[in-house]
């Protein structure tokens, strides 16, 4: 079946040091691809998202690409802040599985920038 | 209303009482989804609803929990004879979108 690994945390860096939190899949076909976020004491987020191979999802200074030749959608930013501390998931929605649309995730990486 | 909203925010119950925990989806939603999240871990799949389809109950852990949504509405999980190990956040999220989910603020659960 699907499943999304991504890298164990916590990932700690230092304001304005470059992220970069791995992730790989396993899925049939062409599944989409999304990070969600998860600051402290909120819900789950939309970070963003790519549907097809080569795409880049972007938002709030993150990135990701869609590399279907490496199954891999690694987030990255240039430059972290303290407000970007969060749990940060790696999810997947297959083109057909069971459950319809059924979202899979990843472990989440727990990200905690200092000052 | 504009997102997914669950209630209640906080549950604290004694071991072995029920709840109740309700999902109202954005309006229009076809697809609803319950995950849980134990401390510390990551998202686990319980429950989906598409439509008027038979859900997917795959991923309820235990025949103590139990889910129900009257169709494109609301929902609520119940969970009975709760257990410690049941203490978690509850998130439900709806979907109209074959790709695309949002999600509620969750539900925290702590059974005591």
């Amino acid at each position: 079946g699907d499943s999304v690994t991504q890298m164990e945390g916590p990932v700690t860096l230092s304001e304005e040091a470059f992220l970069t939190i791995n992730c790989t899949y396993t899925a049939t076909g062409y599944p989409s691809l999304f990070w969600y976020v998860q600051y402290p004491g909120e819900g789950l987020q939309l970070l963003l998202k790519a549907t097809k191979a080569d795409d880049k999802g972007s938002n709030k200074g993150f990135e990701a690409t869609y590399r279907k030749e490496t199954t891999s959608f690694h987030l990255e930013k240039g430059s972290v802040q303290v407000s970007d501390s969060a749990v940060y998931f790696c999810a997947l929605r297959g083109a057909n599985n069971n459950a319809g649309n059924m979202l899979t995730f990843g472990g989440g990486t727990r990200l905690m920038v200092k000052p | 209303g504009a997102g997914v909203s669950q209630s209640p925010s906080n549950k604290v119950t004694e071991k072995g009482k029920d709840v109740e925990l309700r999902c109202d989806p954005i309006s229009g939603h076809t697809a609803l989804y319950w995950y849980r999240q134990r401390l510390g871990q990551g998202l686990e799949f319980l429950i989906y609803f598409q439509g008027n389809s038979a859900p997917d109950k795959s991923g309820l852990p235990s025949d103590r929990f139990s889910a129900e949504r009257t169709g494109e509405s609301v929902s609520t999980l119940t969970i009975q004879r709760t257990q410690q190990e049941d203490s978690a956040v509850y998130l439900c999220a709806s979907s109209s979108d074959k790709r695309l989910a949002f999600f509620g603020q969750g539900t925290r659960l702590t059974v005591v």
